[in-house]
C-alpha cells in the first residue's frame, strides 16, 4: 500500500515569486507520482507524472517537479507563479503497474497580487 | 490530452429520488474507471472502481446497494444514486484510466444537491 502527504495545507505566495508545494510518498514497491491541479467547481487536471526515466518531470503551465527516490519525495515547483495558478493542488502515487491512485489531502495555493 | 466529460455537471433532486450521473471517456477507451466522492474542503474518496463488462469493486464502507454502477461499454460507466437523501450531496467525480499512459483522466465533476 502506498500513502501521500502534503506537508503544507495552505501556501500564500506573492504574483511573480516562486513557490515550491511539497509532497513525500512511502511505498514498498516501485512508484508512479502525479500532481493534478483543481480548480473551484472543478475535476482534476492532470499537471505532470513520473513514471520512469529521467527525474526531473515538465509539466503544463511552467510547473516541474522532482522524483527523489532516496528522500521520497516529488515536490512541485515554478519559477514565477501567476494569479491564475490560484487552486488546489494534490499529489498522488501508484504502484508500478497499477491503476488505483492514492491521494494527499491537498495544497491550496493562494497567489497574492 | 485525454478527454472526460461527465453528465450533468450539476444535479438538484428531492430526498427520495435516483439520480443518474454518466462518465465518459471522449478519445480513448477505458477499460477501467473510478468513482470518486469529495467534501468541501478535502481531498478525494474513492468510492469504488468500474470495469467494463463486469462488476464495480467498491471500498470498504461504500453501500453497494446506494451507489450503483454500471460500467457498460469502454467509454461509458454510470452511477446512480438510489433513494438519495440530503447527506448524499456532495461533489462526484470519475475518473477514467488510459492504460496506454498508464494515467487516470478526471471528468469535471457533478455536483449534488438532496433537499
Amino acid at each position: 500500500a502506498q500513502s501521500v502527504t502534503q506537508l503544507d495545507s495552505q501556501v500564500p505566495v506573492f504574483e511573480e515569486a516562486p513557490v515550491e508545494l511539497r509532497c513525500n510518498y512511502s511505498s514498498s514497491v516501485s512508484v508512479y507520482l502525479f500532481w493534478y491541479v483543481q480548480y473551484p467547481n472543478q475535476g482534476l487536471q492532470l499537471l505532470l507524472k513520473y513514471l520512469s526515466g529521467s527525474t526531473l518531470v515538465k509539466g503544463i503551465n511552467g510547473f516541474e517537479a522532482e522524483f527523489n527516490k532516496s528522500q521520497t519525495s516529488f515536490h512541485l515547483r515554478k519559477p514565477s507563479v501567476h494569479i491564475s495558478d490560484t487552486a488546489e493542488y494534490f499529489c498522488a502515487v501508484t504502484g508500478a503497474g497499477s491503476y488505483q491512485l492514492t491521494f494527499g489531502k491537498g495544497t491550496k495555493l493562494s497567489v497574492i497580487p | 490530452g485525454a478527454v472526460v466529460s461527465q453528465h450533468p455537471s450539476w444535479v438538484i433532486c428531492k430526498s427520495g429520488t435516483s439520480v443518474k450521473i454518466e462518465c465518459r471517456s471522449l478519445d480513448f477507451q477505458a477499460t477501467t474507471m473510478f468513482w470518486y466522492r469529495q467534501f468541501p474542503k478535502q481531498s478525494l474518496m474513492l468510492m469504488a472502481t468500474s470495469n467494463e463488462g463486469s462488476k464495480a469493486t467498491y471500498e470498504q464502507g461504500v453501500e453497494k446497494d446506494k451507489f450503483l454502477i454500471n460500467h457498460a461499454s469502454l467509454t461509458l460507466s454510470t452511477l446512480t444514486v438510489t433513494s438519495a437523501h440530503p447527506e448524499d450531496s456532495s461533489f462526484y467525480i470519475c475518473s477514467a484510466f488510459d492504460r496506454y499512459t498508464d494515467t487516470q483522466y478526471f471528468g469535471p465533476g457533478t455536483r449534488l444537491t438532496v433537499l
